[in-house]
């Protein structure tokens, strides 16, 4: 059972646009959240993360949203950029814990 | 720092050998993690160590698999006998603390088992 669910697999985003990157999670333990972007052919590198006892956190153009009733996480990019375009993972683990549980990866493509 | 170091890149064998993949972690890290990664399942964890001493392998997929961490700079996982749906890119990553949240990866070795 997948305890970080990201439910759609691919977003297509114009360029200068919001992109919205969503991710829920199931275990109520989680406290902290991390997003992580991937290129092709290269690892994954930690993006911005969060924790329970926020609601937003904010870098740049990436802000990450977090709602702790409904178990659910957004990644916010505005405005995109062709460059952001990847594979974005959502993460999560108790703070206490090196494990960090990953959802399957949404893929964003920014259109120029 | 050069980073995570994977080797190597890509490995294409055929079912039934053996096949190992290296880690060298990032120096000062005491965490280190072994992922893989697969259209079905996107990226999951198969074992991590703490102070070189495997705390978690219930990622593990079989007993195929296995994990060593002989010392602070150095981890390999190996898989004997591959097979066919072994094939995926493996990651591996470090980290430093307990608390640490960042892991930092590697470039991942891609596996092809024919």
């Amino acid at each position: 059972d997948q305890q970080v669910k990201q439910n759609s697999p691919s977003l297509s985003v114009q360029e200068g646009r919001i992109s919205i990157l969503n991710c829920d999670y199931t275990n109520s333990m989680f406290d902290y959240f991390l997003w992580y972007k991937k290129y092709p052919a290269e690892g994954p590198t930690f993006l911005i993360s969060i924790s329970s006892i926020k609601d937003k956190n904010e870098d740049g153009r990436f802000t990450v949203f977090l709602n702790k009733s409904a178990k659910h996480l957004s990644l916010h990019i505005v405005p995109s950029q062709p460059g952001d375009s990847a594979v974005y993972f959502c993460a999560a683990k108790e703070t206490s814990y090196d494990k960090v549980i990953f959802g399957p990866g949404t893929s964003l493509s920014v259109i120029p | 720092d050069a980073g995570v170091i994977q080797s190597p890149r890509h490995e294409v064998t055929e079912m039934g050998q053996e096949v190992t993949l290296r880690c060298k972690p990032i120096s000062g890290h005491n965490s280190l993690f072994w992922y893989r990664q697969t259209m079905m399942r996107g990226l999951e964890l198969l074992i991590y160590f703490n102070n070189n001493v495997p705390i978690d392998d219930s990622g593990m997929p079989e007993d195929r698999f296995s994990a060593k961490m002989p010392n602070a700079s150095f981890s390999t996982l190996k898989i004997q006998p591959s097979e066919p749906r072994d094939s995926a890119v493996y990651f591996c990553a470090s980290s430093w603390g307990t608390t640490a949240n960042t892991q930092y990866f590697g470039p991942g070795t891609r596996l092809t088992v024919l």
